[in-house]
């Protein structure tokens, strides 16, 4: 067990619709990390939110929006889904000081599966 | 940009042998992490073994060691006297040590699967 949450583990959903997928860090992490990984793209790195703050983007879609609340738990929201958006969706979180680089422990994921 | 290659797809192993996983990688940093995470059928991303890059010592954890070539951008990951519970994707993964950006993501590779047979 990483200390990672994320909820929930599994979300059927149908093309349109809209979920929230939650992440509660590691007890003192500061960072967040969402990933996800599909089997055509692999893993990749979505976004990135520091003590509330966000500090990187990466390959994620503008249907696509996350946040860090002030107890540290984040949610990633998916909008307007369409079937490609059919993934493992996971966060990780870190606890290097100013956010700087560090071992990122992860989550168990939830599937989101767009039917 | 960082990449991250891993060119066995698959691997298989007999319980108890040794197997060791192949990593390239291409950066201009001069300074950065390194790591093997492994994803079991469960799906779970675990943290197998990290390495800096400013270290000449490869890292060891109990039955897991890697070979860390520097200068070749090589990171291969041996597995000793495989068990059952190895049977995962095992994926290669690169973080700068620096970021003036302030963003420390991982760049993944595709991943090798492992398969340990009894």
């Amino acid at each position: 067990d990483s200390g990672v949450t994320q909820t929930p583990k599994h979300l059927i959903t149908a093309t349109g619709q809209r979920v929230t997928l939650r992440c509660s860090p590691r007890s003192g992490d500061l960072s967040v990390y969402w990933y996800q990984q599909s089997l055509d793209q692999g893993l990749q790195f979505l976004i990135q939110y520091y003590n509330g703050e966000e500090r990187a983007k990466g390959n994620i879609l503008e249907r696509f929006s996350a946040q860090q609340f002030p107890d540290l738990h984040s949610e990633l929201n998916l909008s307007s889904l369409e079937l490609g958006d059919s993934a493992l969706y996971f966060c990780a979180s870190s606890s290097r000081a100013r956010g700087g680089a560090d071992t990122q422990y992860f989550g168990p994921g939830t599937r989101l599966t767009v039917l | 940009a960082q990449t991250v290659t891993q060119s066995q797809p698959e691997m298989s192993v007999q319980e108890a042998e040794t197997v060791t996983l192949s990593c390239t990688y291409d950066t201009s940093e001069s300074n950065y992490y390194l790591f093997w995470y492994k994803q079991p059928p469960s799906r779970q991303m675990i943290l197998v073994i990290r390495q800096e890059a400013y270290k000449q010592q490869n890292a060891t954890e109990n039955r897991f060691s890697v070979n860390f070539q520097k200068a070749a951008k090589s990171f291969s990951l041996k597995i000793s006297d495989s068990q059952l519970g190895d049977t995962a994707m095992y994926f290669c993964a690169f973080m700068p040590a620096y970021s003036g950006a302030g963003s420390y993501q991982l760049t993944f590779g595709k991943g090798t699967k492992l398969s340990v047979i009894p």
